[in-house]
C-alpha cells in the first residue's frame, strides 16, 4: 500500500524565517492535501495540489508527481503557524493515506 | 455551516463495553470517511463511505468494528467489547467526490478504554 514518509520529523524557527517540508510517497497519487493539525485540535485541510505548485496566503506547494513527492514552503513564519503538518496522497479510491507530519514550532 | 459534527466529545468504557460514535457529515457531502488517530500509529484510514454505500473497510479491525451510514445525515462507527488498545481519537471527515474535492474533519471523539 501506499507509504508517506514526510521530512523533517520536527523543525523549529524563529519568527519571520521560511520553512520548507517536504512529503514523499511510494505510489503515484491522484490527489494530494496539505493538512494543518493544531496542538489538541482538529485538522484542517491547507490545500489540495496533486501536480504543479499551488500558492494560498503564505503558503506554496510544489508537487512533482513523476518523482511522487511534493513541498509545502511557509513564509515569513508566525507563532501561529505552529503545529503539526501532514501531507496525505491518494492514488485515485479516496482512501487518503497520511504522514507521520512534521512538527513546527515558531518561537517569537 | 456547522461543519462535521462528532458526539461525544469524549467517551470513557471499561474494557468489554460497547461504545457507538456519531458523525453528522457536511450537508451536500457524498463522501463520509473514518480515521483513527493515536500517537504511535498516527492516522489510520478506517472506513469510506460514498452516497451512503460503503466503498472500502479494508482499515476496520473487522472482529469488533463496525459502520454504518443508514442516512445521508449521520454516520456511526460502532466498537464492541472495547479493548485498552482502541483508545484513541476517532476521527470523521466529509467531502465531495470531485476534483481537488477537499476532506473537512470533524473534531473527533477521544475515546478512552479503562
Amino acid at each position: 500500500g501506499q507509504q508517506v514518509q514526510q521530512s523533517p520529523a520536527s523543525l523549529v524557527l524563529q519568527e519571520g524565517e521560511n520553512a520548507e517540508l517536504q512529503c514523499n510517497f511510494s505510489s503515484t497519487a491522484t490527489q494530494l492535501q496539505w493538512f494543518y493539525q493544531s496542538p489538541g485540535g482538529s485538522l484542517v485541510s491547507l490545500l489540495s495540489n496533486p501536480s504543479g505548485t499551488k500558492h494560498t496566503g503564505r503558503l506554496t506547494s510544489t508537487t512533482v508527481t513523476k518523482e511522487r513527492r511534493s513541498s509545502l514552503h511557509i513564509s515569513s513564519s508566525q507563532t501561529t503557524d505552529s503545529g503539526t503538518y501532514l501531507c496525505a496522497p491518494h492514488t485515485g479510491n479516496y482512501k487518503y493515506v497520511f504522514g507521520a507530519g512534521t512538527r513546527l514550532k515558531v518561537i517569537a | 455551516n456547522a461543519g462535521v459534527i462528532q458526539t461525544p466529545r469524549h467517551k470513557v468504557t471499561g474494557k468489554g463495553q460497547e461504545a457507538t460514535l456519531w458523525c453528522e457529515p457536511i450537508s451536500g457531502h457524498s463522501a463520509v470517511f473514518w480515521y483513527r488517530q493515536t500517537i504511535v500509529q498516527g492516522l489510520e484510514f478506517l472506513t469510506y463511505f460514498r452516497n451512503q454505500a460503503p466503498i472500502d473497510d479494508s482499515g476496520m479491525p473487522k472482529e469488533r468494528f463496525s459502520a454504518q451510514m443508514p442516512n445521508q445525515s449521520h454516520s456511526t462507527l460502532k466498537i464492541q467489547s472495547t479493548q485498552p488498545q482502541d483508545s484513541a481519537v476517532y476521527l470523521c471527515a466529509s467531502s465531495l467526490v470531485q476534483n481537488n474535492e477537499r476532506l473537512f474533519f470533524g473534531h473527533g471523539t477521544k475515546l478512552s478504554v479503562l
